[in-house]
């Protein structure tokens, strides 16, 4: 079936780091890609999504692009903040079929130290 | 606008009582999601309705259940309770495919 695998956290960073959190994906059809941020006692909120191969999200600085050649969505951000210190969900799902279904990855953990 | 609203924010039960979860989504939305997240199995999906028919079902006991109604609401029901079914529950709505908007989420505690 379709799944999602994420780098493993969690992921430490000096403040003004450069970000690479991994993501790759197993899937029937054409899935939209997504990721999703959750800070501590919160639910999920969307990050930024590519609904097709070579697609490029982005949103606050973060970017992600839908490579289908190699199954992949990396999240990269040029320069990390303390604020963006998170949980990062790689996810999948909408592939044009009738349902609304996402499938996450297992979340990575990252923290930044100012 | 208002975003997805969920109710309650916390509950605490104990095994073998029921519960039920209520989740707003934003207006004009019809499709609701529900997800449950727990440390050792992350975020699963239990199920999808659409105008009030269930159109995913995840891989959930049936102790497991939901409803919508005409005005998009949903609930959720989880009867006799289980020490493992502690977590958060999120729901999510969306106008279309892909458009996804999470609420905040019930944390279940079972004692």
């Amino acid at each position: 079936g379709d799944s999602v695998t994420q780098m493993e956290g969690p992921v430490t960073l000096s403040e003004e780091a450069f970000l690479t959190i991994n993501c790759t994906y197993t899937a029937t059809g054409y899935p939209s890609l997504f990721w999703y941020v959750q800070y501590p006692g919160e639910g999920l909120q969307l990050l930024l999504k590519a609904t097709k191969a070579d697609d490029k999200g982005s949103n606050k600085g973060f970017e992600a692009t839908y490579r289908k050649e190699t199954t992949s969505f990396h999240l990269e951000k040029g320069s990390v903040q303390v604020s963006d210190s998170a949980v990062y969900f790689c996810a999948l799902g909408g592939d044009g079929g009738a349902t609304n279904k996402l499938i996450f990855g297992t979340g990575t953990l990252l923290a930044v130290q100012p | 606008k208002a975003g997805v609203t969920q109710t309650p924010r916390y509950l605490i039960k104990t095994r073998g009582q029921q519960v039920t979860l209520s989740c707003s989504p934003i207006s004009g939305h019809r499709s609701v999601s529900w997800y449950q997240q727990t440390p050792g199995q992350g975020l699963q999906f239990l199920f999808e309705y659409f105008s009030e028919t269930q159109r995913n079902k995840g891989n959930f006991p049936g102790r497991f259940s939901g409803r919508q109604f005409s005005n998009s609401r949903s609930e959720m029901n989880v009867s006799t309770l289980e020490l493992g079914d502690s977590a958060l529950y999120l729901c999510a709505s969306s106008l279309e495919i892909g458009g996804y908007t999470f609420g905040s989420g019930t944390r279940l505690t079972v004692v």
